[in-house]
C-alpha cells in the first residue's frame, strides 16, 4: 500500500507570494490533516479534512487554508506569504479522524526570502 | 503556553541499555496520547499509544507508561538498538472527553541518539 505523499518536496518563494501544496493521503483514508513544523514552535496543528468538509482548525491566520476533493487528496493554500512561514509543512492522513493513529507524508520544506 | 512538554532535547544512551523519553503535559483534557518517531527527511512515524484508562502499554521493546496524576508520560526502550536513534514526539490529543477535537498536539520532540 503506497504511503502518504507530498508535493513539492522542497520550494522556494519570496515574501507576498503565495503556495499551494499537495497531499495525497494513503488509500481509502479519508481524514487529511495539516501540520506545521518549525525549529521554535515544533509540530503544530493546522487543520484537518475528513470527506471535503474542514472538521477542526489550529490557531493559524486566514492565510492558510485547504481543501479536500472527493477522492481525498488535499492541498493546502498559504497567502501573502511572510519569512516566519518557512517550515516543513507535514500532511498526515488517517482513516477515521485526526485523533487515531495517523500516517505521515515526507512533507514539504517552504523556504520564504 | 505549550501543553506538551519534552523537556529534554537530546538524550544519549548506549546500545543495549534503557532509554526513558519524559513528557509532561497541562491540559487536563487530553486522554490520549502517542508517541512518534521521525527520521531526518521523512515524516514522524506512529510509534505507540495509550488511553487514560490505562496506565501501562507494551509493544514489543517499547512500552508506555501514564501517570495521570502527575500529567506525565514515558517512553521505555528496552534494548536501545542503533536504528532507534531519531527524534522522539510526544503527542496527545482530548478525544474522549469532550475537549474538542483540535488535533494532535505536539511535544517539541527529544533527539535520542543510541551509542554503540
Amino acid at each position: 500500500k503506497a504511503g502518504v505523499t507530498q508535493t513539492p518536496r522542497y520550494l522556494i518563494k519570496t515574501r507576498g507570494q503565495q503556495v499551494t501544496l499537495s497531499c495525497s493521503p494513503i488509500s481509502g483514508h479519508r481524514s487529511v490533516s495539516w501540520y506545521q513544523q518549525t525549529p521554535g514552535q515544533g509540530l503544530q496543528f493546522l487543520f484537518e479534512y475528513f470527506s471535503e468538509t474542514q472538521r477542526n482548525k489550529g490557531n493559524f491566520p486566514g492565510r492558510f487554508s485547504g481543501r479536500q476533493f472527493s477522492n481525498s487528496r488535499s492541498e493546502m493554500n498559504v497567502s501573502t506569504l511572510e519569512l516566519g512561514d518557512s517550515a516543513l509543512y507535514l500532511c498526515a492522513s488517517s482513516f477515521r479522524d485526526s485523533l487515531s493513529e495517523q500516517y505521515f507524508g515526507p512533507g514539504t520544506r517552504l523556504t520564504v526570502t | 503556553d505549550q501543553q506538551v512538554k519534552q523537556n529534554s532535547p537530546s538524550l544519549s544512551v548506549q546500545e543495549g541499555r534503557i532509554s526513558i523519553l519524559n513528557c509532561d503535559y497541562t491540559n487536563s483534557m487530553f486522554d490520549y496520547f502517542l508517541w512518534y518517531k521521525k527520521y531526518p527527511a521523512e515524516g514522524p512515524t506512529f510509534l505507540i499509544s495509550i488511553s487514560s484508562i490505562k496506565d501501562k502499554n507494551e509493544d514489543g521493546r517499547f512500552t508506555v507508561f501514564l501517570n495521570k496524576s502527575a500529567k506525565h508520560l514515558s517512553l521505555h526502550i528496552v534494548p536501545s538498538q542503533p536504528g532507534d536513534s531519531a527524534v522522539y514526539f510526544c503527542a496527545a490529543s482530548a478525544q474522549y472527553s469532550g475537549g474538542g477535537a483540535d488535533g494532535l498536539t505536539f511535544g517539541k520532540g527529544t533527539h535520542l541518539i543510541i551509542q554503540p
